[in-house]
């Protein structure tokens, strides 16, 4: 099983500001499967990236990512008021298909 | 518009039993593979169970496997998870998601349903 751990449990900053998250994996993640989701209170999760750097449909410029191998990083460039979430990465190159265990991103 | 919207959660007793279902409209359900992802109150994501585009192959975490059974019928568009002696720990709201794969690429889940929450207790 490939366990991802992401850093840090939570991130405390300002609107405007960047948001550096981290997920590291126990072993390599082959073909860069590697997405990010975003969960807000409530709702389901949105897949932000795939293929550990594509943005999906309809996500802003503001979201990259990047990464291969065992470390991938997702980064905001300037919070937006909407981008206070959980953030989790997934790999899904096999079974099973496991999360990290989040990243809170929350206003300071 | 892709809907995913599930149904079937409720209050059961520890050793009990439940069928969650899924039900999918909007694109061509029987391309995808498909899964269920559950979180606890308060808690992460935990991935449970997957199932391929013709329902020939499914898969599980450790701590389901032998309680829980996916299944799948691409006629009625309609995904289910048969969950069976259930446990406390398994109290969750259960998110069915879709995943699509075209060759040897595979996509990760893109559209989840809203969820359904099961609780699990005396």
């Amino acid at each position: 099983e490939i366990v991802l751990t992401q850093s840090p449990g939570t991130l405390s900053l300002s609107p405007g500001e960047r948001a550096t998250l981290s997920c590291r994996a126990s072993q390599s993640v082959s073909s860069s499967y590697l997405a990010w989701y975003q969960q807000k209170p409530g709702q389901a999760p949105r897949l932000l990236i795939y293929g550990a750097s594509s943005r999906a449909t309809g996500i802003p410029d503001r979201f990259r990512a990047s990464g291969s191998g065992t470390d991938f990083t997702l980064t905001i460039s300037r919070l937006e008021p909407e981008d206070f979430a959980v953030y989790y990465c997934q790999q899904y190159v096999r079974s099973p298909w496991t999360f990290g265990q989040g990243t809170k991103v929350e206003i300071k | 518009e892709v809907q995913l919207v599930e149904s079937g959660g409720g209050l059961v007793q520890p050793g009990g039993s439940l069928r969650l279902s899924c039900a999918a409209s909007g694109f061509t359900f029987s391309n995808y593979d498909m899964h269920w992802v559950r979180q606890a109150p308060g808690k992460g994501l935990e991935w449970v169970s997957a199932i391929s585009a013709g329902g020939d192959k499914t898969y599980y975490t450790d701590s389901v496997k032998g309680r829980f059974t996916m299944s799948r019928d691409n006629s009625m568009n309609t995904l289910y998870l048969h969950m069976t002696s259930l446990r406390a720990e398994d109290t969750a709201v259960y998110f069915c998601a879709s995943r699509y794969c075209t060759g040897n690429i595979c996509y990760p889940l893109d559209s989840w349903g809203q969820g359904t929450l099961v609780t699990v207790s005396s």
